[in-house]
């Protein structure tokens, strides 16, 4: 089953400007992971957050994470066409052991 | 170095046929993940090795769907009886070693199509 949901799910964007995408989960977390993908292909790490990190930053990516809120947002930053993907965020659950739990996804498209 | 690959990158079969998946991880990496994807939706775990023996296998649908990793390297997933709602990508990640933190790399998966 899904645990996190992630909003939006779509989000069409101009080259140049910024993209927010967030994500919620349910349960109590070692850390979150984003993900990306494009269509047909494997998914690529992006970046990992810890449960007692707030704010994590990786070239134009910048991840935030609010454990009492049990949210993390993925902003990322002058977004060029190559940026167009899914992204999906995953949760490393305390009682989970090692596996990850996805979102759905948001769809990213980068209009040139 | 080489990435996680995965064998066939497409599968057609029809309905009660027997399908094996095969993953070859990142050489060194004692870790390895098998989740499936469905249309629009994210990955779901189905079950991991740690070493030769699966660490949790509670993912895994019903009892059609095993996974072997004999050698602590290459997996196959196997799926007897292949039904429609089998039909998903498979996606297979590896990672240095088991544990929180650890980061999983995935392979450019298996689209399997059941008629």
């Amino acid at each position: 089953s899904q645990q996190g949901e992630e909003d939006p799910q779509a989000l069409s964007i101009q080259e140049g400007e910024n993209a927010t995408m967030n994500c919620s989960y349910k349960t109590s977390i070692n850390n979150l992971q984003w993900y990306r993908q494009n269509s047909g292909r494997g998914l690529v790490h992006l970046i990992l957050i810890r449960s007692n990190e707030r704010e994590k930053h990786s070239g134009r990516l910048r991840v935030t994470l609010d454990t009492s809120k049990k949210s993390s947002s993925l902003l990322i930053t002058a977004s060029r066409a190559a940026d167009t993907a899914s992204y999906f965020c995953a949760t490393d659950a305390v009682a989970s052991g090692s596996r990850l739990t996805f979102g759905e996804g948001t769809q990213l498209t980068v209009n040139p | 170095g080489a990435g996680v690959s995965q064998t066939p990158s497409n599968k057609v079969t029809e309905k009660g046929k027997y399908v094996e998946l095969r993953c070859d991880p990142i050489s060194g990496h004692t870790a390895l993940y098998w989740y499936r994807q469905s249309l629009g939706q994210g990955p779901e775990f189905l079950i991991y090795f740690q070493g030769t023996g699966a660490a949790d296998d509670s993912g895994l649908p019903n009892d059609r769907f095993f996974a072997v990793r004999p050698e602590g390297s290459v997996s196959t997933l196997k799926i007897q009886r292949t039904e429609r709602g089998d039909s998903a990508v498979y996606l297979c990640a590896s990672s240095l070693r088991r544990g929180h933190g650890e980061t999983q790399y995935f392979g450019p998966g298996t689209r399997l199509l059941v008629l």
